[in-house]
């Protein structure tokens, strides 16, 4: 069965820090990959996508996100958090599975940042 | 743009009463719709895929006949948790895409809607 790993489920840092992110899904065909967001009292929000092409893909507020085809990684990476980056955030993967596309989310990674 | 509205945010209800859930995209045409529960400090659980016009698929284990999915029109979808019990309060969300082949559509969150059963 398809499935997202995400193996950070608390990370603490602070203001400045680099951050990075682990996400791995176990899918051998084509995947499209996401980061979602969500800030303290939102609603999810899109960070970044990857469907093809150069796998390292940018995305808004300075994030950015490496596909490894080979280690079936999607990591989230951010070489300064801030304090308004405290949120949680979910790897989601779109795979075809019996004729369709289904999206996986992840268990998410809560972040805060110490200002 | 790409803004999806839920009502209500929350709503408390007594056990064996129906509760319906209004999922809407405002500025654009949502030709499939997701209903996800989440669980606290787990990830979303897709629990069924609408698509306009058309019967709902609902993902393993979830009872379609007490999670009941409406997608009148390429705006708004509906659940309705019928005879609710206090297990099934949780936190709804829904999403809505536009229908992107190849899977590639980005998801567009509601901010979710907190069901309590008491």
């Amino acid at each position: 069965a398809q499935s997202v790993s995400q193996h950070n489920h608390h990370v603490i840092l602070s203001e400045a820090a680099s951050l990075e992110l682990g996400c791995n899904y176990s899918y051998g065909g084509t995947v499209n990959l996401f980061w979602y967001v969500q800030y303290p009292g939102q609603h999810l929000q899109l960070l970044l996508k990857y469907f093809s092409g150069d796998p390292l893909v940018k995305g808004i507020k300075g994030f950015e996100a490496e596909f490894i085809k080979s280690k079936f990684s999607f990591n989230l990476r951010k070489p300064s958090v801030q304090w308004s980056d405290t949120a949680e955030y979910f790897c989601a993967v779109n795979a075809r599975g019996s004729g369709t596309y289904k999206y996986i989310f992840g268990t998410g990674t809560r972040l805060k940042v110490l200002a | 743009g790409a803004v999806v509205s839920q009502h209500p945010s929350r709503v408390i209800c007594k056990s064996g009463t129906s509760v319906k859930i209004e999922c809407r995209s405002l500025d654009f045409q949502a030709t499939t719709m997701f209903w996800y529960r989440q669980f606290p400090k787990q990830s979303l659980m897709l629990m069924a895929t609408s698509n306009e016009g058309s019967k709902a698929t609902y993902e393993q284990g979830v009872e379609k006949d007490k999670f009941l999915i409406n997608h009148a029109s390429l705006t708004l979808s509906t659940l309705t948790v019928t005879s609710a019990h206090p297990e099934d309060s949780s936190f709804y969300i829904c999403s809505a895409s536009v229908g992107l082949a190849g899977g590639t559509d980005t998801q567009y969150f509601g901010p979710g809607t907190r069901l309590t059963v008491l």
